[in-house]
């Protein structure tokens, strides 16, 4: 059972770079999430797809753009990176609505010198 | 608006001792509250949450934690700490819009658990 995957695993990265993370669900759930986690900040959330088709913008989503094409496939790009997007991103799933648990990817750790 | 504060950055139990992470939450609207644990190089997973049944929850490896409207507060407790429980947890709270399961992460609570 995969559940979520997430690539990279890892990357360091040129500021100023374009960067896409991969995020592939084999659920079939509606709702995928990419979050950012940071020391002290706990995870907050970048973008959200309810559903194929559809994106909406979360706490941080400057110098973030997503795409829902399907259902399974969330990607998060990184249009010109900067340091301050150094950060282990999380996808996440889930079946949509309020009472729903998400399932998460592993992470990917990103670091933009 | 939806908030959740957590008490605590750093929390060390010696083994067999009660764990007490504490979470306060802020919301308009009736919440849904969950914890979700972290152990180190993974993503995170769930542990129980709270959706308005039974305001005792009860969760994976022991876990339980109490819904107390009056406090606005979801602590997690486990009375007998174990090695493996070392990890970070999180607190969270449903941040409804729609059909949108927003989830409001508190800044995590470290468990260490001493031998």
């Amino acid at each position: 059972i995969a559940g979520i995957t997430q690539a990279p695993t890892s990357q360091i990265l040129a500021a100023g770079r374009r960067m896409t993370l991969r995020c592939t669900q084999d659920m079939r759930h509606n709702a995928m999430y990419w979050y950012r986690q940071d020391l002290g900040l706990g995870l907050r959330l970048i973008h959200y797809s309810n559903t194929a088709g559809t994106t909406g913008k979360g706490e941080v989503p400057d110098g973030y753009s997503v795409s829902r094409a399907n259902t399974d496939d969330f990607p998060l790009t990184l249009a010109s990176a900067v340091p301050s997007q150094t950060s282990v991103y999380f996808c996440a799933s889930g079946s949509g609505g309020g009472t729903g648990e998400l399932f998460f990817g592993e992470g990917s750790r990103l670091t933009v010198l | 608006a939806q908030s959740v504060t957590q008490l605590g950055s750093h929390v060390s139990v010696s083994e067999g001792a009660l764990v007490l992470l504490r979470c306060n939450y802020s919301s308009s609207v009736p919440p849904y509250l969950f914890w979700y644990v972290q152990y180190p190089n993974q993503g995170l997973q769930l542990l129980l949450k709270y959706t308005s049944a039974a305001t005792l929850v009860k969760g994976i490896n022991g876990f339980e934690a109490e819904f107390k409207k009056s406090e606005t507060s979801f602590h997690l407790t486990k009375p007998s700490a174990h090695m493996s429980d070392a990890a970070e947890y999180f607190c969270a709270v449903s941040g409804l819009s729609g059909a949108t399961n927003k989830l409001i992460f508190g800044t995590g609570t470290l468990l260490a658990v001493q031998p």
